[in-house]
């Protein structure tokens, strides 16, 4: 089983539509969760993180984080296309809190 | 946010020959610096975690005297690709974590595009 999974996508939402994008980890004391969006030939950059059970908005992104279920999504409200990209989930290991591990990525397509 | 850079951006190199890539964090200090490796529609691979002052901390199956990081300075890291092959091309990626008060933030440098040929 892998640390950190993600489904690949494509993920194709028409514009203004809300996009839902699901992660879930393995390492059940992990207590920090990021998501990352990467554009393609682009490096990582940091779109939220979370560390509590619940929701957390930032402007149009939506983290939600269910530790019993080992579950972490990001919605993403009001999409355009340039929010076309592909999003990393991360998550820092109980085993070593320094290091983040990052899931495959959810490629995003964001119609007109 | 915090800035992290890379150089060179990209490289291109023959097989056997070493390539050196530097990571800086441009306005704060770094105690702790990571290096990732993506090869192409995959995710971020960590290398190594780079500490200031002391060896850094290889991840299993990462070859450290081939890959080999030195982390002089606390806003400065180097990686460097010794007798490279066609296998290495990658997209090398560094990190940074800053101290934000309650919580450690990683930033991310542009990428070193690597082709071995």
């Amino acid at each position: 089983q892998k640390e950190v999974e993600q489904n690949s996508g494509p993920l194709s939402v028409p514009e203004g539509a809300i996009a839902s994008l699901n992660c879930t980890y393995s390492d059940r004391g992990s207590q920090s969760f990021f998501w990352y969006r990467q554009y393609s030939g682009k490096s990582p950059e940091l779109i939220m993180f979370i560390y509590s059970n619940g929701d957390k908005e930032d402007g149009r992104f939506t983290a939600q984080l269910n530790k019993a279920s080992q579950y972490v999504s990001l919605l993403i409200r009001d999409s355009q296309p340039s929010d076309s990209a592909t999003y990393l989930c991360a998550v820092t290991p109980s085993y070593n809190t320094d290091k983040l591990i990052f899931g495959t990525g959810t490629r995003l397509q964001v119609f007109p | 946010g915090a800035v992290v850079s890379q150089h060179p951006s990209w490289v291109i190199c023959k097989s056997g020959t070493s390539v050196k890539i530097e990571c800086r964090s441009l306005d704060f200090q770094a105690t702790t610096m990571f290096w990732y490796r993506q090869f192409p529609k995959q995710s971020l691979m960590l290398m190594a975690t780079s500490n200031e002052g002391s060896k850094a901390t290889y991840e299993q199956g990462v070859e450290k005297d081939k890959f080999l990081i030195n982390h002089a300075s606390l806003t400065l890291s180097t990686l460097t690709v010794t007798s490279a092959h066609p296998e290495d091309s990658s997209f090398y990626i560094c990190s940074a974590k800053e101290w934000r008060g309650a919580w450690y933030e990683q930033y991310f440098g542009p990428g070193t595009r690597l082709t071995v040929t």
